[in-house]
């Protein structure tokens, strides 16, 4: 089945700068690569997802770029601010259509 | 907010005992899921549904159980058999299992007493 590993689990970064965060999948039958961000005790909200069929796609200061070659995705999330504080989670679905997630990256944005 | 409810927000179980979670979604979605979040860690698939009457076991069912009588409910059912219950369990829901966007619910957390 269809394995997602995540990079980095906690990222520290200065109000203003940039994040970055990375998923490699295995199957490379996988089509759909969404990003979900969940504040604690909430629930994940997606904030931008990715076909196979498109190499980058951006959202104001939020874009995802993939290598289907490589089979991996990234969030980039520029301009950072305080309530970008969050846990991401990247995901993958499998052949079966089945989502399977990363384990998470905890951002802090510090002022 | 989001037409996808979950109830109780709060849930304490004893040893032994059945306890079950609540999902219902108004959104008219065909697929519904449930996932349990540990704490630092990611979202691990127990069960989806793609049609009524119709599921599949994810990665950790074992000690849960569900039904799909009805599409727009999805119930979750954590038995005496599952030892490790302690978790944030989350449902979800998409148009269709192939590729749609999820929408979550805001979640149950369940303890042991």
């Amino acid at each position: 089945g269809e394995n997602v590993e995540q990079h980095p689990s906690t990222l520290s970064v200065q109000e203003g700068d940039s994040a970055v965060i990375k998923c490699t999948y295995s199957d490379s039958a996988s089509n759909y690569f969404p990003w979900y961000k969940q504040e604690l005790g909430k629930r994940p909200q997606l904030i931008i997802d990715i076909r196979s069929n498109v190499g980058e796609k951006k959202d104001q200061r939020i874009a995802v770029t993939l290598n289907k070659t490589a089979k991996h995705f990234s969030l980039h999330i520029t301009e950072t601010q305080p309530e970008d504080s969050a846990v991401y989670f990247c995901a993958a679905t499998d052949s079966w259509g089945k989502f399977q997630f990363g384990a998470g990256t905890q951002v802090v944005v510090t002022p | 907010d989001g037409g996808i409810t979950q109830s109780p927000k709060y849930l304490f179980r004893k040893e032994g005992q059945n306890v079950t979670l609540s999902c219902e979604q108004n959104l008219n979605h065909d697929a519904m899921y449930w996932y349990r979040q540990d704490p630092g860690q990611g979202l691990r698939l127990i069960y989806y549904s793609q049609i009524v009457n119709d599921f599949q076991k994810g990665d950790i069912a074992e000690g849960y159980s569900v039904s799909r009588e009805k599409k727009e409910s999805f119930p979750l059912t954590v038995t005496s058999a599952q030892k490790n219950p302690t978790a944030f369990y989350l449902c979800a829901s998409s148009i269709r299992d192939r590729g749609e966007k999820l929408f979550f619910g805001s979640g149950t957390q369940l303890s042991v007493l």
